[in-house]
């Protein structure tokens, strides 16, 4: 499976944006971009995904790099329930199941 | 109208039990799955069912031994448990979509082996 870099760990003010970066270097052509999140103590929950071009849903937007080697999560304005662990993973449709690398643990203060 | 459910959400143990958790999903999806996440907080992928039919065996011990009476239920017995089987476990399920497949996660069994 093509591998992603995500840091560690993020912090953001509330109400205020934050852009989560993820490179994946080795990305395939059929690879999709996924981003999950796990709130403390839930499942993993989808977030947004995409293939090629930039993506907006209710929760956020995916920022994908022309060439595709990165991506950006946007968090337009923050909230406390967004404090999570964000998972970038890159998935093809024939791909059975997610891999999850160790995300990056966003906390938002107030 | 939960979408992946589990039972227990707690479930503390002697060594040696054995004791299973079971997972229902109502989103009418053909594939589940069983993840491990352990105290490093790292998700790894055990089983995956499809239709009933096993399709992902990860390295995982012989005590581990899911089953899947109906595409809507995937169970997870564990037989002589042991300390290292301390974890949270989340089922989930899978749907395909225009942009590729789509996961949905149950909230998690935290197992406790003493």
């Amino acid at each position: 499976d093509a591998k992603t870099t995500q840091p560690n760990s993020m912090e953001s003010n509330e109400e205020e944006p934050v852009h989560l970066p993820c490179n994946h270097s080795t990305i395939s052509g059929t690879d999709y971009i996924h981003w999950y999140r796990q709130l403390p103590s839930q499942g993993p929950e989808y977030v947004i995904h995409g293939l090629t071009s930039n993506v907006n849903n209710r929760m956020a937007s995916l920022a994908i790099a022309e060439d595709r080697k990165s991506s950006t999560l946007i968090l337009h304005r923050a909230t406390l329930r967004d404090a999570a662990v964000y998972y970038c993973i890159l998935s093809w449709t024939g791909r059975r199941a997610l891999t999850f690398g160790s995300g990056t643990r966003l906390q938002v203060q107030p | 109208d939960t979408a992946v459910s589990q039972t227990p959400k707690y479930l503390v143990t002697q060594m040696g039990n054995d004791k299973s958790i079971k997972c229902e999903q109502n989103l009418g999806h053909d594939t589940m799955y069983w993840y491990k996440q352990d105290s490093k907080k790292f998700l790894k992928i055990m089983f995956s069912y499809n239709n009933k039919e096993l399709i992902i065996n990860e390295t995982v011990p012989n005590r581990f031994s899911p089953k899947s009476p109906d595409k809507a239920h995937l169970n997870l017995h564990i037989n002589s448990l042991e300390l290292g089987d301390s974890a949270v476990y989340f089922c989930a399920s899978s749907t395909r979509t225009s942009g590729g497949l789509r996961w949905y996660f149950g909230p998690g069994t935290r197992l406790t082996v003493l």
